[in-house]
């Protein structure tokens, strides 16, 4: 079984703060996301990473950045929380290629920006 | 006009009813398609991925793909509360970009 697992489940920051998401994946697949998930919005892609050290921008980068150092981790990192940033956050890795393209998230982090 | 259209809900229907969840698409590109399930405050799970067009199924649940009319569904048969739920359809090209495409996801109650 795929398993994909994130640092915390909940997190409450203070507006300002730098937060750190840690998200690991335990398939050796090529593919991670960041999405945040708001009532109304569904899922917005923030980044994502195809490789080790490469990303690219989603639809929502702004006020977020990513790293990518081991194939299995892929870190979001808020560089000064804002109560904008409240939110859940879902973590997701893929493979992509020989017919296998599907994707699995992780548990979420319900992150509270005070 | 949205790339994905899901039907909001909620949708409740009595426990053993059949279920039928669907998704419209305007891209004829797309070529593989997902459906998860998302408990309240929960990660979306993945039940049914498929790839191109036809019929899938897996225990209670199918998955159906009509490209023609760039359609999707997802049925459960005897529906039980426990998969009271959002349901929600995703949808990727496979080629040019890794980006997934989801819906908004429908609301499932199933009644005891």
């Amino acid at each position: 079984d795929v398993k994909v697992t994130q640092s915390s489940r909940y997190l409450v920051k203070r507006t300002g703060e730098k937060v750190f998401l840690e998200c690991v994946q335990d398939m050796d697949h090529e593919n991670m996301f960041w999405y945040r998930q708001d009532p109304g919005l569904g899922l917005r892609l923030i980044y994502f990473s195809y490789d080790v050290k490469m990303k690219e921008k989603g639809d929502i980068p702004e006020g977020y950045s990513v790293s990518r150092e081991k194939k299995e981790r892929f870190s979001l990192i808020l560089e000064s929380a804002s109560t904008n940033q409240t939110s859940m956050y879902l973590c997701a890795s893929s493979l992509w290629g020989s017919s296998s393209y599907e994707q699995y998230f992780g548990p979420g982090t319900r992150l509270t920006v005070t | 006009q949205k790339e994905v259209e899901q039907d909001p809900g909620p949708l409740s229907v009595p426990e053993g009813a059949i279920v039928s969840l669907n998704c419209t698409y305007s891209n004829s590109a797309f070529q593989y398609f997902m459906w998860y399930r998302q408990y309240s405050r929960k990660g979306p799970e993945l039940l049914m991925y498929t790839y191109s067009s036809g019929n899938k199924e897996d225990g209670r649940f199918t998955a159906q793909v009509d490209k023609s009319s760039k359609y999707i569904s997802l049925f459960i048969r005897d529906s039980q509360p426990s998969d009271s739920a959002t349901y929600l359809c995703a949808m990727t090209i496979t080629s040019g970009t890794y980006k997934y495409i989801f819906g908004t996801g429908t609301r499932l109650k199933v009644l005891a």
